[in-house]
């Protein structure tokens, strides 16, 4: 596609429902990201997939957050029993190549658990 | 932590002004980034410096990257209020790129 296409662009749910966050990124990126950001913040990076090497967790937050990749296409992030602390804007970024490089970002999902 | 920290948190100026936005960090970079964020979505990226680099334009930014210092500045010139944004620097080190909390623009026409 044209951009990084993020889906839903808005979910509210109810605590301790399951969501699946989803992204497209730019055709031909290896390398995908998700962040999140809670209003009026910055971005806090939670996973990030390089081509068909296993990907950085590091930055999830509980074993609540879980994300796959199916190659180098369409990514989800699932987050199993949400909390209200959970709601946010979720942003998925692409770039060509690497940890290095520019990102394109999504628009974004801005989930509220109520 | 290799976290960039902008200064000011918010920043309110005449349309016409400069608008100079900092950035420090604490660790090694490859390269530093800025990026631009309206209404709370998806980022732009405005300008991407490497660590060998001291300064780079692009139409009205400038970028200017002290390794030695940690730090880089963003230059926004004759500023127009369509600039109001937050904007954000971002580094690229050993892990994926680390964002700070941003600066709050907000030109006034």
């Amino acid at each position: 596609g044209a951009g990084v296409s993020q889906s839903p662009s808005n979910k509210v749910t109810e605590k301790g429902k399951d969501v699946e966050l989803r992204c497209d990124p730019i055709s031909g990126h290896t390398a995908l990201y998700w962040y999140r950001q809670r209003l009026g913040q910055g971005l806090e990076f939670l996973i990030y997939f390089q081509g068909n090497s296993a990907p950085d967790k590091s930055g999830l937050p509980s074993d609540r957050f879980s994300a796959e990749r199916t190659g180098e296409s369409v990514s989800t992030l699932t987050i199993q029993r949400t909390q209200q602390e959970d709601s946010a804007v979720y942003l998925c970024a692409s770039s060509r190549a690497g940890a290095n490089e520019k990102l394109f970002f999504g628009s974004g999902t801005q989930l509220s658990v109520l | 932590s290799q976290q960039g920290e902008e200064d000011p948190q918010a920043l309110s100026i005449q349309e016409g002004e400069n608008a100079t936005m900092n950035c420090s960090y604490k660790t090694s970079i490859n390269n530093l980034q800025w990026y631009r964020q309206n209404s709370g979505r998806g980022l732009v990226h405005l300008i991407l410096i490497r660590s060998n680099e001291r300064e780079k334009h692009s139409g009205r930014l400038r970028v200017t990257l002290d390794t030695s210092k940690k730090s880089s500045s963003l230059l926004i010139t004759a500023s127009r209020a369509a600039d109001t944004a937050s904007y954000f620097c971002a580094t690229a080190g050993n892990t994926p790129l680390v964002f700070g909390k941003g600066t709050r623009l907000s030109v006034i026409a």
